[in-house]
């Protein structure tokens, strides 16, 4: 069945680094990607989606790019900051059937001031 | 927009106790869905109802658990005879569209003594 595999954490890095968060996917179709965000004590919020091939979407400074040949949708931001400190998942939805989504295990990032 | 709503928010129950979980999605969403998340993991999909219709159950739904959404509008899932194992967060989502993105619940924490 589909799934997505992301790096495992936790991630620490000091403000002002460079992050990327790898994630791939398994799908027997054309999926839909996301990240999601969960901040400490908040529910899963949307951070950025990708429908197709190439699609790049982006929010908040984060970047992430639909890369079907890879399978991949990996997460990045050039200069990170203490406020960033989060579980990052990636998702995928299905294009068809029941549209369910199927999240990664999740990635924690803390960042240090 | 007022979010999608859980209740409760925490409930601490004896093994062996039946436990009943709201959700109330954002009016206008048709589709909504549950998951269930444990510790270090991402959400897993449990089932999914569009309106009233209940059109995907996962295998991790075992008979104990029974979700319902009457009249497409607040749903409820139950969870009978529970075991150490239930216990996790549950988490409640809604999206106008098929292919998401799907807005969470802050989600119902269920322990088991």
């Amino acid at each position: 069945g589909d799934s997505v595999t992301q790096m495992e954490g936790p991630v620490t890095l000091s403000e002002e680094a460079f992050l990327t968060i790898n994630c791939t996917y398994t799908a027997t179709g054309y999926p839909s990607l996301f990240w999601y965000v969960q901040y400490p004590g908040e529910g899963l919020q949307l951070l950025l989606k990708a429908t197709k091939a190439d699609d790049k979407g982006s929010n908040k400074g984060f970047e992430a790019t639909y890369r079907k040949e890879t399978t991949s949708f990996h997460l990045e931001k050039g200069s990170v900051q203490v406020s960033d400190s989060a579980v990052y998942f990636c998702a995928l939805a299905e294009n068809t059937g029941g549209f369910k989504t199927i999240f990664g295990a999740g990635t924690r990032l803390f960042v240090k001031a | 927009d007022t979010g999608v709503s859980q209740n409760p928010r925490h409930k601490i129950t004896k093994r062996g106790q039946n436990v009943t979980f709201r959700c109330d999605p954002i009016s206008e969403h048709n589709r909504l869905y549950w998951y269930r998340q444990t510790l270090g993991q991402g959400p897993e999909f449990l089932t999914y109802f569009q309106n009233e219709a209940q059109l995907e159950k996962s295998r991790l739904l075992s008979d104990r658990f029974s979700a319902e959404r009457p009249k497409g509008s607040f749903s409820t899932l139950e969870i009978q005879r529970t075991e150490q194992g239930d216990s996790a967060m549950y988490l409640c989502a809604s999206s106008q569209t098929a292919v998401g993105p799907q807005h969470f619940g802050d989600g119902t924490r269920l322990s088991i003594l």
